[in-house]
């Protein structure tokens, strides 16, 4: 079975661009989280969605917003870069809410 | 901000020895999760325990929660040198499942 895939796996913006990164579940979840890691750091919820609903949101500016498909995909958008967005973006998933949650690779996001 | 705090932030030991990294967390969770996470990838997930479980083995792993104290261990016995990660716990606050991640143990097994 395939696990949680990312894409893409790297990227590169300038400060003021928008970016849109995208994740795929493992078949039959419904849940999808988000998280921030900056290097050294342990990762940061940002969002949560479950059956198409946020249920949860960390404390992100208004630039950070998801959304949920109803394949159970996500996208993480940012909007009007800034230099500290530069950071490893984790996708993770689970059958439900309150499950094992499993990762993806992650998205590595560069910020000029 | 990260609500979660783990200890020690770095540990260095022998092949073959155990290795112990302790977790504390703030709130009322839901359940505690344990994650290994290799040069800045992804994250492995190691083990889940629920709020209402005081241990849980799973191979050479060994987890321990104690919700009076709010704090949580991961013991890994007869280590090897692929054990060498970063260790994360990560715990699920009551009534959101919104996950707090520690700041991480980095576990060095030398050969």
């Amino acid at each position: 079975d395939a696990g949680v895939t990312q894409s893409p796996t790297h990227l590169i913006k300038t400060r003021g661009q928008h970016v849109t990164l995208r994740c795929s579940p493992i078949s039959g979840h419904k849940s999808v989280s988000w998280y921030q890691q900056v290097l050294g750091q342990g990762p940061q919820f940002i969002f949560q969605y479950y059956e198409k609903e946020e249920r949860g949101r960390g404390n992100f500016p208004d630039r950070f917003s998801a959304r949920q498909f109803p394949n159970y995909s996500s996208e993480l958008n940012v909007n009007a870069l800034l230099l500290g967005d530069s950071a490893l973006y984790l996708c993770a998933s689970s059958f439900e809410a309150g499950n094992e949650q499993f990762f993806g690779p992650g998205t590595r996001l560069t910020v000029l | 901000s990260q609500q979660g705090e783990e200890d020690p932030q770095a540990l260095s030991i022998q092949e073959g020895e155990n290795a112990t990294m302790n977790c504390s967390y703030k709130t009322s969770i839901n359940n505690l999760q344990w994650y290994r996470q290799n040069s800045g990838r992804g994250l492995v997930h190691l083990i889940l325990i629920r709020s209402n479980e005081r241990e849980k083995h799973s191979g050479r792993l060994r987890v321990t929660l104690d919700t009076s104290k709010k704090s949580s261990s991961l013991l890994i016995t007869a280590s090897r040198a692929a054990d060498t990660a970063s260790y994360f716990c990560a715990a699920a606050t009551s009534g959101t499942y919104k996950y707090i991640f520690g700041t991480g143990t980095r576990l060095k097994v030398l050969a």
